[in-house]
């Protein structure tokens, strides 16, 4: 069962950078990494997805090192509209099926 | 807009009672996910369905269940009603699976349900 941990919270100020690890030590060979950001009462939205090595995008990167045993999502210059629950994703191939079981994601609070 | 749509947004029901809510992906999405989340809890699998099959099952319980239909919009029934049961129901979206890279899930705004 690919299983993912992440801290808790993290506080972070206005312009500068953020870094969410994320842990998955059962990752399968076909799993996909792939983060999400919710804000309160909203649907999640997809951040950045990676297989390995680095990943950027105009709003993050993604760094997978070669075990793919972790995961860092980094936000650059984050601003307090970044303030949100972030989720790292693995998904789990059942055959036919994704089991897409989201962690407990973490709550990035962001102050001026 | 994600271009997924669920309805109805909020629901008020007393315990015992069944209800139905209902999600339309994406157009060309072939794949809906279902997920819980309840106050202070993440986001719970439910289940999955891929061109009207079902094909991947969490932690879902009897009492509810889902079906994808021809046209692709799903619905998700809950019957029973518990109070433990009031939660936000998301519904996501992707083109994909059969089993290979899932990409990105597109979500509903949800369905807010409480249970008196």
């Amino acid at each position: 069962l690919a299983k993912t941990t992440q801290p808790i919270s993290m506080d972070s100020y206005e312009g500068q950078e953020v870094n969410i690890t994320c842990s998955h030590n059962n990752i399968a060979t076909n799993d996909y990494i792939t983060w999400y950001q919710q804000f309160p009462s909203q649907g999640p939205r997809f951040i950045i997805q990676g297989y390995k090595t680095k990943v950027t995008n105009e709003v993050a990167s993604l760094f997978i090192p070669a075990d793919r045993k972790s995961s860092t999502l980094s936000l650059p210059r984050v601003s307090l509209s970044d303030t949100a629950v972030y989720y790292c994703l693995v998904g789990e191939n059942t055959g036919g099926g994704n089991k897409l079981t989201f962690g407990t994601g973490t709550q990035l609070k962001v102050e001026l | 807009d994600s271009g997924v749509t669920q309805t109805p947004k909020h629901l008020i029901t007393a315990t015992g009672q069944r209800v139905t809510l209902r999600c339309s992906p994406r157009s060309g999405d072939l794949s809906v996910y279902w997920y819980q989340q309840s106050l202070d809890q993440g986001l719970q699998f439910l289940i999955h369905y891929y061109n009207g099959e079902e094909r991947a099952k969490g932690n879902i319980l009897e009492r509810f269940s889902a079906q994808q239909f021809p046209d692709l919009h799903s619905e998700l029934n809950l019957s029973s009603l518990e109070l433990g049961d009031s939660a936000l129901y998301f519904c996501a979206s992707s083109v994909s699976n059969m089993g290979e890279r899932t990409g990105e899930l597109f979500f509903g705004e949800g369905s807010r349900l409480t249970v008196l």
